[in-house]
């Protein structure tokens, strides 16, 4: 089945550094979507990219669909950064396969 | 923005006993779905329905019913629930399948004691 693999599991900056997440996945897919998990749970979406690089604030998306891959970059990080970020791939079929998320912490 | 709310926010429920959680979209979503999300991982499909009066089985649809009565809401109902139930319920809702950005709500979080 669908496979979605993210890196690093966890991740600890400094305030001002930056961060870059990683997303393979293990089949082709249709779409990659970049979901940011508040500490208190609640879910937003960042970024839907079927393709190639968006950019939002300090957030760069990028998907490289032929080649299974897909990263969230992060710079000038802030203590309001912490919390877990998902990339999500919607299979061909529809399904949406959520990966297992990068737990990020950033301190001052 | 796109808005989906869900009831209650959290419940706690006893084994064996009935649990309905709901979910309600004012974005005149046709798809609606049900995930589920433990600790510490990514969030799994449940069910999802894609026209009022029909459901369709996600991933993990086992000891779950789901209930849609109109293009607005969408129940997730838990028969019998289970100590393995326990972890935090999205629903969430799309203009259509595959190639659609899905909007979440914010989650109810039940624990099954």
């Amino acid at each position: 089945g669908q496979q979605v693999q993210q890196s690093p599991a966890s991740l600890v900056l400094q305030e001002g550094e930056n961060a870059e997440l990683q997303c393979n996945f293990s089949s082709t897919a249709t779409r990659l979507q970049w979901f940011y998990q508040h500490p208190g749970g609640r879910l937003v979406s960042l970024f839907y990219n079927p393709s190639g690089t968006k950019h939002t604030g300090r957030l760069t998306s990028t998907t490289v669909t032929n080649e299974r891959r897909g990263s969230l970059h992060i710079s000038s990080s802030q203590t309001t950064d912490s919390g877990t970020y998902f990339c999500a791939i919607v299979q061909v079929v529809g399904q949406l396969t959520f990966g297992s998320g990068t737990r990020l912490q950033v301190y001052a | 923005e796109a808005a989906v709310t869900q009831s209650p926010r959290s419940k706690v429920a006893v084994t064996g006993g009935k649990v309905t959680l709901s979910c309600h979209q004012t974005n005149n979503h046709d798809y609606m779905y049900w995930y589920r999300q433990d600790t510490g991982h990514g969030l799994r499909l449940i069910h999802y329905s894609y026209v009022a009066d029909s459901t369709e089985k996600g991933d993990i649809p086992d000891g779950y019913k789901a209930s849609r009565p109109s293009q607005e809401n969408f129940s997730l109902i838990l028969e019998l629930a289970s100590l393995s139930q326990t972890a935090v319920y999205f629903c969430a809702s799309s203009d259509g399948w595959g190639g659609y950005e899905q909007y979440f709500g914010p989650g109810t979080r039940l624990t099954v004691l």
